[in-house]
């Protein structure tokens, strides 16, 4: 077990609809990242938060936005959801304080969306 | 910008044999870089990472890997594969613009099939 909680697991929606993911990071990890992995474009950085701040961004889409919270849990709200968006979601979590960069990551189950 | 190339998409290896799993670099600045494996299924397990020192760097299940500066490369290896090593196995390397904090960036990923 990583210590990143994600939920939900499995979620079915369909074209057009908006949802929500939650990631729990591991306690005292100050950054989250999410990751999209499809079989067409493996692992795709989405965007990064560190401590509340938005820390990089790497091939997200405008429809796709995504926020940490004060308690450092993190949502990725995905809207206008097209059948292209159905992947793997996982979100992943390092940096506690005084981390360096040889910090690795952990990485949530993944919530398997597919839109219908 | 950093990258990481895996130019295998799957590897064949018999139980009991040796085991490589091919991966290069190009990076700006010192190399952190990192193996993951994942499961059927299941998030991303870190197996092991390069900061500095050693070139042989010894990770989780029996794997190690190579830090190779001069061919760029960081390839995994196990002496000897079970059929339990079976899986998805991603190289990946930290991006330096993201300062200390920066995000992970993924190969796409090499498929491992032991057979016994």
């Amino acid at each position: 077990d990583s210590g990143v909680t994600q939920t939900p697991k499995h979620l079915i929606t369909a074209t057009g609809q908006r949802v929500t993911l939650r990631c729990s990071p591991r306690s005292g990890d100050l950054s989250v990242y999410w990751y999209q992995q499809s079989l067409d474009q493996g692992l795709q950085f989405l965007i990064q938060y560190y401590n509340g701040e938005e820390r990089a961004k790497g091939n997200i889409l405008e429809r796709f936005s995504a926020q940490q919270f004060p308690d450092l849990h993190s949502e990725l709200n995905l809207s206008s959801l097209e059948l292209g968006d159905s992947a793997l979601y996982f979100c992943a979590s390092s940096f506690g304080q005084g981390a360096g960069v040889d910090t690795e990551a952990f990485f949530g189950q993944g919530t398997r969306l597919t839109v219908v | 910008a950093q990258s990481v190339a895996q130019p295998e998409d799957q590897v064949n290896v018999a139980e009991g044999n040796p085991l490589t799993v091919k991966c290069t670099y190009s990076v700006s600045g010192n190399p952190y870089l990192f193996w993951y494996v994942q499961y059927p299924n299941r998030g991303l397990q870190f197996l092991l990472k390069y900061i500095t020192g050693d070139n042989l760097v010894k990770g989780s299940y029996g794997f190690e890997a190579e830090f190779n500066k001069s061919q760029t490369s960081f390839h995994l290896k196990k002496p000897s594969a079970l059929v339990s090593d079976s899986a998805l196995y991603f190289c990946a390397v930290r991006d330096g613009a993201g300062g200390s904090q920066g995000n992970l960036i993924f190969g796409k990923g090499t498929k491992l099939s032991v057979k016994p």
